[in-house]
């Protein structure tokens, strides 16, 4: 069966200082890849997806970014995170063809300070 | 623009009773849509979906109901019970890309017991 693991749980982190949070996938091979972003109050807010390795393609123009590289591994990153980056951070996979759901990891909640 | 909207932000229901959740869309192109549960600090969960050709789909005490006119989904849950209560997200999908899911902000379901 397929499973999602991202980490870490819970990341609290100083303004201005990197960032990288990382999701992998087991079970399954060249599955579509994707990072959300709950804010408070808000809904899930789609920031990156990859269909393959190399390949991001971003929804919003932030200050994070996204890489894959290998083929069941996503990675989100920042060189100077923000307050504003603070938010519930999710990874998610879909199968590759057709109409699918996706399957979403556990989640980082990450605060900036 | 909100593609998929929630306008209710909580709903309360007693135990027992049917939970009514409702969801608009505005895009016409959508062509999937999901329902998704979500407990505080974790991932949501895939709960039901629909297809466009489809106007209802069930699964034990959820049925999804699908309004393609009025670019309207809902969702039922019957009976209600108390595990129910979280944060219930719609979320559509643009047919066969490999876009994410567009999802609204949900509404928080709580079971009155």
């Amino acid at each position: 069966s397929q499973t999602i693991h991202q980490w870490p749980a819970t990341l609290v982190q100083p303004v201005g200082s990197p960032l990288s949070l990382e999701c992998t996938v087991e079970g399954t091979s060249n599955p579509n890849l994707y990072w959300y972003r709950q804010a408070a109050g808000r809904g899930l807010q789609l920031l990156f997806y990859s269909v393959g390795i190399g390949q991001i393609s971003s929804e919003v123009p932030q200050n994070l970014s996204a890489s894959r590289p290998q083929d069941r591994q996503f990675i989100l990153s920042s060189k100077k995170l923000l307050l504003s980056d603070s938010g519930f951070y999710l990874c998610a996979w879909r199968d590759g063809t057709g109409d699918t759901e996706a399957f979403f990891g556990q989640g980082t909640r990450l605060t900036v300070v | 623009d909100q593609q998929v909207k929630q306008n209710s932000p909580s709903l309360s229901v007693q135990e027992g009773r049917i939970s009514i959740l409702n969801c608009d869309y505005t895009n016409s192109m959508f062509d999937y849509f999901l329902w998704y549960k979500k407990y505080p600090a974790e991932g949501p969960t895939f709960l039901i979906s629909i297809s466009s050709i489809k106007d209802k789909n069930e699964d034990g005490r959820f049925t999804v109901f699908l309004n393609k006119s009025a670019k309207h989904l809902s969702l039922h849950i019957v009976p209600s019970q108390p595990g129910d209560s979280a944060v219930y997200f719609c979320a559509a999908n643009l047919g066969g890309g490999a876009d994410g899911l567009t999802f609204g902000k949900g509404t928080h379901l709580i079971i009155q017991p």
